[in-house]
């Protein structure tokens, strides 16, 4: 069973451009997550997704950053018009539909993470 | 507002020694907190799951304590060794919406 998958690895972009960045969760996992990490500093929580939905983006800049998980297809964060300070390594995780028990106790399964720089 | 503190100094243990670290929390009620390993250059591993009504969890030398009264996690790695040498990050999570909140992690180093 293969982990989370992100693409690209690298990805270098000039001021201006748009970066897509996908992630394919673990087979069986329903549920997507996306945060940024900069060096020093911790996991910021960006979006949650499900198959078609968005369920919290409170993450997430209202400008330039948008999410989607498609009913097929990987998960994908779109950054439009990235700038300097978009620079920062980005994960995806995956967890299961279902947990233990009736709470989602679920862990979270990490893909290898997205390197973004901007020039 | 919600904040999580971990031991923002870097841990420097011997070998074969235990190391101990530290989550703190406050304005917060989690039903679960999870510990995970993060290495350089890769995304976080997780480690251990405890819920708000278990004192402690234990998993081969792993050994994790949740005291909701302190509102503080222990995470405890005995006998270590050089290949524990990782930043370690606590997450908390309530109810049941799936969103963590992430603290900042400690850097563990364990010497030969």
């Amino acid at each position: 069973n293969a982990g989370v998958m992100q693409n690209p690895r690298h990805l270098v972009r000039r001021r201006g451009q748009e970066a897509r960045l996908r992630c394919s969760p673990m087979k069986g996992h329903s549920h997507v997550y996306w945060y940024r990490q900069l060096p020093e500093e911790g996991l910021k929580f960006m979006v949650y997704l499900q198959k078609e939905n968005i369920i919290d983006e409170s993450g997430m800049p209202k400008e330039r950053f948008s999410a989607e998980f498609p009913k097929e297809g990987p998960s994908i964060l779109r950054i439009q018009q990235v700038v300097r300070g978009d620079s920062a390594a980005y994960f995806c995780a995956s967890s299961p539909r279902t947990g233990e028990g009736k709470l989602g106790y679920n862990e979270q399964f990490f893909g290898p993470g997205t390197r973004l720089t901007v020039l | 507002s919600q904040k999580i503190e971990q031991n923002s100094e870097a841990l420097n243990i011997q070998e074969g020694k235990t190391a101990t670290l530290t989550c703190n929390y406050t304005n917060y009620s989690p039903a679960y907190l999870q510990w995970y390993r993060q290495d350089p250059g890769r995304g976080p591993v997780f480690l251990l799951l405890i819920r708000e009504n278990e004192k402690e969890k234990r998993k081969e030398r792993l050994k994790v304590t949740f005291d909701t009264t302190l509102k503080q996690s222990l995470f405890h790695i005995t006998a270590s060794q050089p290949a524990d040498s990782a930043t370690y990050l606590c997450a908390l999570g309530a109810g049941n919406n799936r969103k963590l909140i992430w603290g900042l992690g400690t850097s563990l180093a364990v010497n030969p």
